[in-house]
């Protein structure tokens, strides 16, 4: 089974700040590990992915992610935050099997103030 | 040529009517993935295709839920006696191929139930 935790479902930071979403995902075999964007009555945008390899992640609009197996984290960051960042974003797990089925987060909100 | 899409974008209905959302993957993705984000139950997988076949209906919530596929392109969800609690928005997406991992999401269908 998979699961996945985000901490904080509002988050603000400053514009210029930096921005980290924390993930923790569960799962009982290898995961693959995404981070998805939502701007308001849009569908969802892929940012970046972990599959395998490397472990440091770029996406894009500057974020990325670190998957760090021993911690089962996948946080997502930015080092400076942008007004147009203002979202929800989700982490998702999937398995490595033939398909992949995505197990969503609940999703962090995202404000950036001046 | 452009993204998947979803039709209609708003739909509202009243309890026990039968709804059909309609979904258009992208053009040669053959997988294709039924979605649901409510405001309690967050993001929850439906049903995964692969060509015209359901190999995963999993996360139907009940047998009042069906979806088929056809031609391996268009897809249609839909739900017969509707309850208030089906109102939710339904999300699609698209892949390549089963084990590609990037799903490209549609914009969504948001169904309130009256």
């Amino acid at each position: 089974a998979q699961s996945v935790t985000q901490l904080g479902s509002h988050v603000s930071v400053s514009e210029g700040a930096l921005v980290l979403l924390r993930c923790n995902y569960s799962s009982s075999v290898p995961p693959y590990l995404f981070w998805y964007v939502q701007y308001p009555n849009q569908g969802l945008q892929l940012l970046l992915k972990y599959t395998t390899g490397a472990t440091l992640v770029k996406g894009i609009n500057g974020f990325e992610a670190e998957f760090k197996k021993s911690e089962t984290s996948f946080h997502l960051t930015k080092p400076s935050a942008h007004m147009s960042d203002a979202a929800e974003y989700f982490c998702a797990v999937s398995g490595s099997g033939g398909y992949n089925k995505l197990i969503f987060g609940a999703g962090t909100r995202l404000a950036v103030h001046p | 040529g452009a993204g998947v899409s979803q039709s209609p974008s708003n739909k509202v209905t009243e309890k026990g009517k039968d709804v059909e959302l309609r979904c258009d993957p992208i053009s040669g993705h053959t997988a294709l993935y039924w979605y649901r984000q409510s405001l309690g139950q967050g993001l929850e997988f439906l049903i995964y295709f692969q060509g015209n076949s359901a190999p995963d209906k999993s996360g139907l919530p009940s047998d009042r839920f069906s979806a088929e596929r056809t031609g391996g392109s268009v897809s249609t969800l839909t739900i017969q006696r509707t309850q208030q609690e089906d109102s939710a928005v339904y999300l699609c997406a698209s892949s390549f191929l089963a084990g590609s991992y990037e799903q490209y999401f549609g914009p969504g269908t948001r169904l309130t139930v009256t």
